[in-house]
């Protein structure tokens, strides 16, 4: 049972550069995040989505796209990668039979903008 | 809105010592509480939690007992190993919906 699984797990863009993040989740789960991790500030939430077919943004969105694809996968855009988005991104995926109190994390994602 | 503080690291142990991380939240309502433990190139695993006031998670060790009177969750461990070296994590979820608020981390360091 492979939890959460995040792609790339390394990567380095250039300002202005786009890619797009990959999560994707085999719990059979409603409801997936995305958070950034930055040092001294914890994780901050950017968009989650509580079931397929919805998304909404969280404390940090701005910069960012989200996509539900299906219930499985959630991904994460940049269209315009800036120096500030320098950080470690992490997807998560809680879990309904803990009343979603327990969030299942993927390995997260090493991001560089130079 | 709601927040977690947590004490800043990091935190240097030698090993079998006594290790407490204090973590304190503003929330309105009663949220659930949980410490998340992060290993080295690793993403976040749920330590403990606890739902209610009063109630005391634990794992591995690890204690924590919702004190709603101090709005506090503490983290304890009578005796460290050197595989306890992680980042530590208190966290709040508001709603039924699993976001989740984080505190900034703490870092440990366990020294044989």
């Amino acid at each position: 049972n492979a939890g959460v699984t995040q792609t790339p797990k390394f990567q380095v863009l250039k300002t202005g550069q786009s890619m797009t993040l990959q999560c994707a989740q085999d719990m059979n789960h409603n409801s997936m995040y995305w958070y950034r991790q930055d040092p001294g500030m914890g994780l901050r939430l950017i968009y989650y989505s509580a079931s397929e077919g919805t998304t909404d943004k969280g404390e940090v969105p701005n910069g960012y796209n989200v996509s539900r694809l299906n219930k499985r996968e959630f991904s994460l855009r940049l269209e315009s990668a800036a120096p500030s988005q320098t950080s470690v991104y992490f997807c998560a995926s809680p879990a309904p039979g803990t009343g979603y109190t327990e969030a299942f994390f993927g390995q997260g994602t090493r991001l560089t903008v130079v | 809105g709601d927040s977690v503080t947590q004490m800043e690291g990091p935190v240097t142990l030698s090993e079998e010592a006594f290790l407490t991380i204090n973590c304190t939240y503003t929330a309105t309502g009663y949220p659930s509480l949980f410490w998340y433990v992060q290993y080295p190139g690793e993403g976040l695993q749920l330590l403990l939690k606890a739902t209610k006031a009063d109630d005391k998670g634990s794992n591995k060790g690890f204690e924590a007992t919702y004190r709603k009177e101090t709005t506090s969750f503490h983290l304890e461990k009578g005796s460290v190993q050197v595989s306890d070296s992680a980042v530590y994590f208190c966290a709040l979820s508001p709603d039924s919906w699993g976001k989740l608020q984080f505190g900034a981390g703490t870092q440990v360091v366990v020294t044989p």
